[in-house]
Order: C-alpha cells, then structure tokens, then sequence
C-alpha cells in the first residue's frame, strides 16, 4: 500500500536553532516527493521536490530535504529557525499506478512546527 | 497572477440541501482534484478530473459529484450534505500528463460546516 508517515503531530524549535521535520514513505518504484507548507487560513504551497538526482534538495524559504532510500525518507530541515516559519508541513509522495507514476498525490498527516522567539 | 480561486470560503449550511463550491484555475492547467482536510488524517483525494469531460473518484468520493465541462472550472458538489461532510475543503491544478512531476497548486480553501 502506498503511504506518507508524519510521525511527529508537532516540532518545537527555538528561533535560531536548526530543525528536522520528519517523513517517511511507502510507494512502490521511484518515489515523486513533496513538501508542502500551511499557513493559517490558506492553501497549501509547494516548497520542494525530489524526482531524481541529487538527494539533498534546496526549496522556498531556506528549507532543505534530503532523499534516503535506504530508510525511506524524505525529512525536511532548515539550518536556522524562524517565527514565520510556524506552520502546519504536509510531505506528500505521487502516487504509482501499474503505467508508472499518477498525478495523485498521497499526503501524510501533518507536523505543526512552532518556533518560539 | 497564477491561482486557483475556490468560493465560497466558508458556509454553514443544513442537513439535505444542496450546495455547490466552485473552483477555478487561471494556468491552463488539465489536472484538478478536489481534497479534504481532516485532523488527523492529512489531505484525502475526493475526485479528480484528467481534462475536461474526464473525472474519476479518489479515496473519498461517497456523496459527492463533480463535473468539468470547461478547462478553468471544476466545482464539487454536494447534493444531499450531511453532518460528516463537515470539514475543509482544497482544488488543486497541475500541469497535464500522467506522472507529471510538477506541484499541485492549492486554493486558499472552503470550510464547510452542515448542522
């Protein structure tokens, strides 16, 4: 079965600090990922993806993830917190069919990430 | 500028009657889906639609409809709401082709609400 693991519901961070979002995956064939980020009261936005190649991947706002096939995962990270940065991040893998790849994407649960002052 | 506008953003509605949320997409964009956002349970697929004239159920269609007659345009909607039905609501549109490895581009979501 094609899945997304969220295993933390929140991420506390101090301002400053670097963070690790965590994520891990269950699809079969090469992975499509995604990270994507809600603020309040709007829609989700993209932030990074992994197709193939290098398996760390640079993205909106400073936000890095690094692709580890051996442990299916796809954490995201950022070096240095920030306030705004709080905010609810969904991974997300494209879903695979027997043609190969689909359009659908398959998100995990959510991590709310807060970043204190 | 490049969106997808989804009305209304919120509506607090009854049991049974009918509503319809519309979505629309200025990018010429052939996929839209339709998503809802539970706690707990992330973002599930409700339907979504390929090119015009062409939808398919996702994980959670039971009591919804959809249509695509135009390329822009994708509404959801609720023929019969009911208390379970209550939650938020997300359009989406990407780039054409199977296996697209492009983002999906979000609407700033529909809260709904059936009492």
């Amino acid at each position: 079965a094609q899945s997304v693991a969220q295993p933390e519901d929140q991420v506390n961070v101090a301002e400053g600090n670097p963070l690790t979002v965590k994520c891990t995956y269950s699809v079969s064939g090469n992975p499509y990922l995604f990270w994507y980020v809600q603020y309040p009261n709007r829609g989700l936005q993209f932030l990074l993806k992994y197709i193939t190649g290098d398996n760390l991947v640079k993205g909106s706002y400073g936000f890095e993830a690094e692709f580890n096939k051996s442990q299916t995962s796809f954490h995201l990270k950022k070096p240095s917190a920030l306030v705004s940065d709080s905010a609810l991040y969904f991974c997300a893998v494209r879903g695979t069919t027997y043609g190969g790849a689909t359009n659908k994407l398959i998100f995990g649960t959510g991590t709310l990430l807060a970043v204190q002052p | 500028e490049a969106q997808v506008t989804q009305n209304p953003r919120y509506l607090i509605t009854v049991t049974g009657k009918k509503l319809t949320v519309t979505c629309s997409q200025n990018m010429n964009h052939e996929y839209m889906s339709w998503y809802r956002q539970d706690p707990g349970l992330g973002l599930r697929q409700i339907y979504y639609s390929m090119n015009v004239e062409a939808t398919d159920k996702g994980d959670v269609p039971e009591g919804y409809k959809v249509s695509r007659k135009e390329k822009r345009n994708f509404p959801l909607i609720l023929e019969s709401p009911s208390p379970n039905q209550t939650s938020l609501y997300f359009c989406a549109s990407s780039l054409p082709g199977t296996g697209s490895n492009q983002p999906q581009h979000f609407g700033d979501g529909t809260r709904l609400s059936i009492l």
